[in-house]
């Protein structure tokens, strides 16, 4: 199974609201990544966790708060963001940090109002 | 020097046809090159990938062609279906820390036509 799962697959939000995105992978990876995905563009990474730790952080703004509960799990937290945060966001999963395969999930296109 | 180039930014190309899409890249630490395919609405699937040891890496009706000297690589595919209308990205990874990220090129819009 090379399944990387996100929920939700769309979610509108305003500018004030908090919402969370939510990643899983059940492949025993234990390095998991965010994404963002602007039209025509590729993905540009935003965070990298490894053994659960907070590897990379591309120097994000604060209104996106990453968080790793546990080795199958990812979430990116949302709150006070901007129309132009509107984008496909994408978690992916490796082995490990090192290792050369990520599998991308199929991404939760965010619209903020 | 982490960038990634590639060209063409779309292709069209009839059904049956060879589809060429190229890619080079300065970092000489760079030592993994995948290609990624994305349909609309899906995230990006690992295609093929080649290490900078060989020259040319083929899978089915796909094959990467490498010339480290040139610090390019490019994707050829082979009887091009219209099933394979997608964006492909090249991509580049180093090999620790930070340089283990990818980085990608701009993407290709492929359509092929009947």
């Amino acid at each position: 199974d090379t399944e990387v799962t996100q929920t939700p697959k769309h979610l509108v939000m305003g500018m004030t609201n908090k919402k969370s995105l939510k990643c899983e992978q059940h492949m025993g990876h234990r390095a998991m990544y965010w994404y963002k995905q602007k039209a025509k563009k590729p993905p540009e990474l935003m965070f990298v966790y490894s053994y659960e730790k907070l590897s990379i952080n591309e120097s994000v703004p604060s209104r996106f708060s990453p968080e790793c509960p546990n080795s199958s799990l990812l979430n990116l937290h949302l709150h006070a963001l901007q129309p132009e945060d509107s984008a496909l966001y994408l978690c992916a999963s490796s082995q490990g940090q090192g290792s050369e395969t990520q599998y991308f999930g199929p991404g939760t296109r965010l619209l903020v109002l | 020097q982490q960038q990634v180039k590639q060209s063409p930014q779309s292709l069209i190309v009839q059904k049956g046809g060879i589809s060429i899409i190229n890619c080079a890249y300065e970092n000489t630490a760079f030592d993994y090159f995948p290609w990624y395919q994305q349909f609309p609405g899906k995230g990006p699937a690992l295609l093929i990938a080649i290490r900078p040891d060989v020259s040319e890496k083929k899978e089915g009706r796909f094959t990467i062609s490498f010339n480290k000297s040139a610090k390019q690589f490019s994707l050829h595919i082979m009887d091009s279906q219209p099933g394979d209308s997608a964006t492909y990205f090249c991509a580049a990874r180093g090999n620790s820390g930070t340089a283990s990220k990818l980085t990608f090129g701009t993407g290709t819009r492929l359509q092929v036509t009947l």
